[in-house]
């Protein structure tokens, strides 16, 4: 009964070496995020898309890229991992039920996917 | 800069008494506010949600309350269950699906 799905849970890269970090969702959402989230800390919005539109955070690192293939998968590609982006990735899925307001409902979040670099 | 600050990081409670989380915002022009519940190893998930147009959502054991001219967001579960136990985090949003988040607060309910 799964809704929003990421993988893998725990993916363990090496300084450097690129990473892709997959989401997919059975609920036909329009939008998609993507957050990152450091110890002890709020978890942070790295951008979403509303369907093929894809939205950067003005502080997001150029390191961090996304690609959105269909409705309903969502890829965080890391090109080069620095020890600092060790975190939990958490990806979520919306839809927007009222017309021009955008993400007024809820967001739906997946496990999440813990990246450790060595 | 922080936009979401819930300042404190933890809360025990008595079973069966009040929680009372807190959560304030620095944005005005944040629209809309929702609380999650996030257990270990799984994803934060929904709980409640307020417009800034309101200022008091029930939901069961539930109740969210928007202060707009203090910015400040509270969050009260009557009565407490054990299962409540979770780290809670407030979100606000801004117009453009911009959501930003709170640290969180782990909430202990004691049998």
């Amino acid at each position: 009964d799964a809704m929003v799905i990421q993988n893998p849970r725990y993916q363990v890269t090496q300084f450097g070496k690129p990473v892709t970090l997959s989401c997919s969702q059975t609920l036909n959402h329009n939008v998609m995020y993507w957050y990152q989230q450091k110890s002890s800390q709020a978890p942070k919005l790295l951008f979403h898309y509303y369907d093929k539109d894809f939205n950067n955070e003005a502080d997001t690192p150029d390191n961090f890229q996304s690609r959105r293939p269909n409705t309903s998968f969502c890829f965080l590609d890391i090109r080069s991992p620095g020890l600092g982006d060790a975190a939990m990735y958490l990806c979520a899925t919306s839809r927007d039920t009222l017309a021009g307001v955008i993400g007024t409902d809820t967001q739906y979040f997946g496990p999440g996917t813990r990246l450790t670099v060595l | 800069d922080q936009q979401v600050k819930q300042n404190s990081p933890s809360l025990s409670v008595q079973e069966g008494r009040i929680s009372i989380l807190n959560c304030d915002y620095t944005n005005s022009m944040f629209d809309y506010f929702l609380w999650y519940k996030k257990y270990p190893a799984e994803g934060p998930t929904f709980l409640i949600s307020i417009s800034s147009i309101k200022d008091k959502n029930e939901d069961g054991r539930f109740t969210v309350f928007l202060n707009k001219s203090a910015k400040h967001l509270s969050l009260h579960i009557v009565p407490s269950q054990p299962g409540d136990s979770a780290v809670y985090f407030c979100a606000t949003r801004l117009t453009g699906n911009q959501f930003y988040f709170g640290t969180g607060t782990s909430l202990t309910v004691i049998p």
